[in-house]
């Protein structure tokens, strides 16, 4: 069934530094969305991407997707301390609002 | 208002109880989700309700019984559970289901512990 990898698991990093978390898939994409989960919170919604090789941008973040609609990159410039939490790659499953969602990447950030 | 409720925020049930989640949301969407969390590992997926018909259950347990009384509401009736049945549970809505993806708001989440 579809499978969407995602790396690294955990990644702590110094205040100001950059950080990325990547997806990626076996199968070709019809999309991907990206979650942001704040420890003991829930998942918040952050972006879609749906055409090959998009970039898109949200402030500090950058979001791609990749030419061939298998993988896909969050990276956020010079981190803050309000960045901290899990990031989620989710992916479609056939039809019918299933995602699959990656393991996650939880980043950390030291002051 | 882009807000997804679910109460209560915090459960404690015994193995032979019997409760109630609930979950409303008034974005005017048509599709319901409950997941399932456990710590450090992502949401995963237990029933979709589309247009107030349960159109995707993930194999989950009959312990677990979802309801959708309307657009607005989603619940979901515990009896008998396991202990390896505590975790988060989570509603999200949104506007459809359709093979591209709709993104998904999520409330905050029941924590829920069985002893």
């Amino acid at each position: 069934g579809q499978q969407v990898m995602q790396i690294p698991q955990y990644q702590h990093v110094q205040e100001g530094e950059d950080f990325t978390t990547y997806c990626n898939s076996s199968t070709t994409l019809s999309n991907i969305q990206w979650y942001k989960q704040r420890p003991g919170g829930h998942p918040v919604f952050l972006i879609q991407l749906v055409k090959s090789g998009e970039v898109k941008k949200q402030k500090r973040l950058t979001f791609q997707f990749g030419e061939a609609k298998k993988n896909s990159s969050l990276h956020i410039t010079a981190t803050q301390t309000t960045d901290v939490g899990t990031y989620f790659c989710a992916v479609p499953y056939n039809q019918g609002g299933k995602l699959i969602f990656g393991q996650g990447t939880e980043l950390s950030v030291k002051p | 208002d882009t807000e997804v409720t679910q109460t209560p925020k915090h459960l404690v049930m015994g193995m032979t109880n019997k409760k109630s989640l609930k979950c409303e949301q008034h974005m005017g969407h048509r599709a319901m989700y409950w997941y399932k969390q456990k710590a450090k590992k992502p949401p995963e997926l237990m029933f979709v309700y589309s247009y107030e018909k349960l159109s995707i259950n993930e194999s989950v347990p009959s312990r677990f019984s979802p309801e959708c009384p309307n657009s607005s509401l989603l619940n979901l009736h515990l009896h008998a559970l396991q202990p390896e049945d505590s975790a988060l549970y989570l509603c999200a809505s949104s506007q459809g289901v359709n093979r591209y993806s709709y993104e998904q708001y999520f409330g905050p989440g029941t924590r829920l512990t069985v002893t």
